[in-house]
């Protein structure tokens, strides 16, 4: 079956730069997609097809992808970015949806 | 507003059945894919099954194949997951999610609040 890895950890401290990376074979031919999820809240969307921000999303979030590399950049994280990350995508055949074990993200 | 409520939760014993629901309201419900994500108490999401608008494209993580049954009624606005042969992994939060496709991928652009299946003897 296909995964994604991630980090189970990033720690900034407030205003720096906060990158979690997401790696997956197929990366290079498929999306990847970026859920925030707070605690005891339900997912929320902050990046789909590797670099697209939906409305709503502060600016500060971006992503991008190169190879078999999925990156979210969080670009002078707050307190309130606080959060389980998770990137999500399909293997080649597109049959085989995958989300990454998700990344805590402590901002501190 | 766009609104997904999922219900149908409950505790029950291995190998007995459930059937989850998720009401749709404030957008026009038949022009999306819908798809089940659960989580595992303290655990990560797990995309369990997506359906297209009509049904005519289904899907099943392996986890859940011959086990689980998705289906959709366009004229209720509702999305359903059946559950059978319930085993003590498939306890967890179930989420019900709205898919924007686009061109060969698509992503979950709105989330309910779940409902929690606990599976145990």
């Amino acid at each position: 079956s296909y995964e994604l890895t991630q980090p189970p950890s990033v720690s900034v401290s407030p205003g720096q730069t906060a990158r979690i990376t997401c790696s997956g074979d197929a990366l290079p031919k498929k999306y990847a997609d970026w859920y925030q999820q707070k605690s005891g809240q339900a997912p929320v969307l902050v990046i789909h097809e590797d670099d697209k921000r939906p409305s709503g999303i502060p600016e500060r979030f971006s992503g991008s992808s190169s190879g078999t590399l999925a990156t979210l950049t969080i670009s002078g994280a707050q307190v309130e970015d606080e959060a389980d990350y998770y990137c999500y995508s399909t293997d080649s055949s597109g049959y085989h949806r995958v989300f990454g074990g998700g990344t805590k993200l402590t901002v501190l | 507003e766009v609104q997904l409520v999922e219900s149908g939760g409950g505790v029950l014993r291995p190998g007995g059945s459930l059937r989850l629901s998720c009401a749709a309201s404030g957008f026009k419900f038949d022009d999306y894919g819908m798809s089940w994500v659960r989580q595992a108490p303290g655990k990560g999401l797990e995309w369990v099954s997506g359906i297209n608008w009509n049904g005519g494209s289904i899907g099943y993580a392996d986890s859940v194949k011959g086990r689980f049954t998705i289906s959709r009624d366009n004229a209720k606005n509702s999305l359903y997951l059946q559950m059978n042969s319930l085993r003590a992994d498939d306890t967890a939060l179930y989420y019900c999610a709205r898919e924007i496709a686009v061109a060969g991928t698509s992503w979950f652009d709105r989330w309910g609040q779940g409902t929690l299946v606990t599976v145990s003897s």
